[in-house]
């Protein structure tokens, strides 16, 4: 059965402090990993699309990178804006979410 | 622009009333999902269309009714639904279905509030 499992499932940081974030996956026949960001209340925000092992991806404070059997959102510097829940997703027959993990960060 | 928009942005309903939901996307896609969300949970496929025919239908009940007009819109119609149905409504749309890698795009979501 295909599964995703975040860790931590909450994480509070003090602005500037940097951290990553889990991701780790068993599907068969990995077609895309994806992480969104979620905002209370609110649709989850696209942010990477990740596919081959070793691939890493970029924007702003945030890095994402892929091994075979797990992902990481690297957080650099973070701001109290970063705060949300961060949703790692794996393309499956459907798309299969883990639970999130949800990020406070402390001025 | 990869944005979907959906309306109402929140919506109050006894369990009585009959509302729809409602889902545009303009990027040309040609898969589009609507899914539940409880707080504090990932969400929950419920449907997916795939070139505009109902290709999952994740056995949702039937109190919820999912149309696909074009493959630009998206709607959920709903009628006789229960307190425990309030959640975020989310819809969302994807480029390739069943081709490669699909990126899924989400809308803003309905608030949907069943008294």
């Amino acid at each position: 059965e295909d599964q995703v499992t975040q860790s931590p499932e909450a994480l509070r940081l003090q602005e500037g402090e940097s951290s990553s974030l889990n991701c780790s996956y068993t599907v068969s026949g990995l077609r895309g990993l994806f992480w969104y960001r979620q905002d209370p209340g609110k649709g989850p925000e696209f942010l990477f699309t990740l596919y081959s092992a070793g691939e890493e991806k970029e924007k702003e404070r945030l890095k994402a990178t892929l091994t075979k059997k797990e992902s990481f959102l690297h957080i650099t510097a973070p701001k109290p804006e970063d705060s949300a829940t961060y949703l790692c997703a794996v393309q499956a027959a459907p798309l299969v979410f883990g639970k999130g993990t949800r990020l406070s960060v402390i001025a | 622009d990869t944005e979907v928009t959906q309306t109402p942005k929140h919506l109050v309903m006894g369990m009585t009333n009959k509302k729809s939901l409602k889902c545009e996307q303009h990027m040309g896609h040609r898969a589009m999902y609507w899914y539940k969300q409880k707080a504090k949970k990932p969400p929950e496929l419920m449907f997916v269309y795939s070139y505009e025919k109902l290709s999952i239908n994740e056995s949702v009940p039937s109190r919820f009714s999912p149309e696909c007009p074009n493959s630009s819109l998206l709607n959920l119609h709903l009628h006789a639904l229960q307190p425990e149905d309030s959640a975020l409504y989310l819809c969302a749309s994807s480029q390739h279905p069943g081709q490669g890698i699909d990126t899924q795009y989400f809308g803003p979501g309905t608030r949907l509030t069943v008294l």
